[in-house]
């Protein structure tokens, strides 16, 4: 089965800082990785993926993914935190060869960027 | 939120009443996706569809139903069996094949009176 896993429920970091947001993965095989971002009350917007590749992903407001397969992570990064930034964020997992299943989610970690 | 709209914003259920939650999507995909959102337990799959007049139950499927009789249309209904349905629920789909991404409506929060 597969599972993602974000190990902190919030993370606070001085706006300018650079942050991470934590997110490692159990799959058999070789995994398809989201994050998305959601802001209070909204639905959930999707940042970035990694298929195949490069093992460092670029996304979307100047997010970036780094893929680590031996430590099977996938932690969301960017250098230079905006307070517009805070929110809560979700990486997910999806098996390729489990044919088109959903999305397995994390269960989010809240990020707070402090003025 | 792109094509995926969910209605109402905000839904009140009384006891022993089913309530039914829209959502529409314009993007002409053709798997659609039930999540619920409670804090601090990220998303939990209740339904999904991959094709019309197909759908299978997720990891909380119980006390929910759900019909998929056109495409663009995934209405989920939380029925009475559901004894704690308080929580914010997202509908989302995606393309059918590939490394898809899933796009999220806008969320119906639903509390019970």
């Amino acid at each position: 089965a597969q599972s993602v896993a974000q190990p902190e429920d919030q993370v606070n970091v001085a706006e300018g800082n650079p942050l991470t947001v934590k997110c490692t993965y159990s799959v058999s095989g070789n995994p398809y990785l989201f994050w998305y971002v959601q802001y209070p009350n909204r639905g959930l917007q999707f940042l970035l993926k990694y298929i195949t590749g490069d093992n460092l992903v670029k996304g979307s407001y100047g997010f970036e993914a780094e893929f680590n397969k031996s430590q099977t992570s996938f932690h969301l990064k960017k250098p230079s935190a905006l307070v517009s930034d805070s929110a809560l964020y979700f990486c997910a997992v999806r098996d390729p060869r489990g044919g088109n299943t959903p999305l397995v989610f994390g269960k989010g970690t809240r990020l707070s960027v402090i003025a | 939120d792109g094509g995926i709209t969910q209605s109402p914003k905000y839904l009140f259920r009384k006891e022993g009443q089913n309530v039914t939650l829209s959502c529409e999507q314009n993007l002409n995909h053709d798997a659609m996706y039930w999540y619920r959102q409670d804090p601090g337990q990220g998303l939990r799959l209740i339904y999904y569809s991959q094709i019309v007049n197909d759908f299978q139950k997720g990891d909380i499927a119980e006390g929910y139903s759900v019909s998929r009789e056109k495409k663009e249309s995934f209405p989920l209904t939380v029925t009475s069996a559901q004894k704690n349905p308080t929580a914010f629920y997202l509908c989302a789909s995606s393309i059918q094949t590939g490394a898809n991404i899933q796009y999220f409506g806008a969320g119906t929060r639903l509390s019970v009176l």
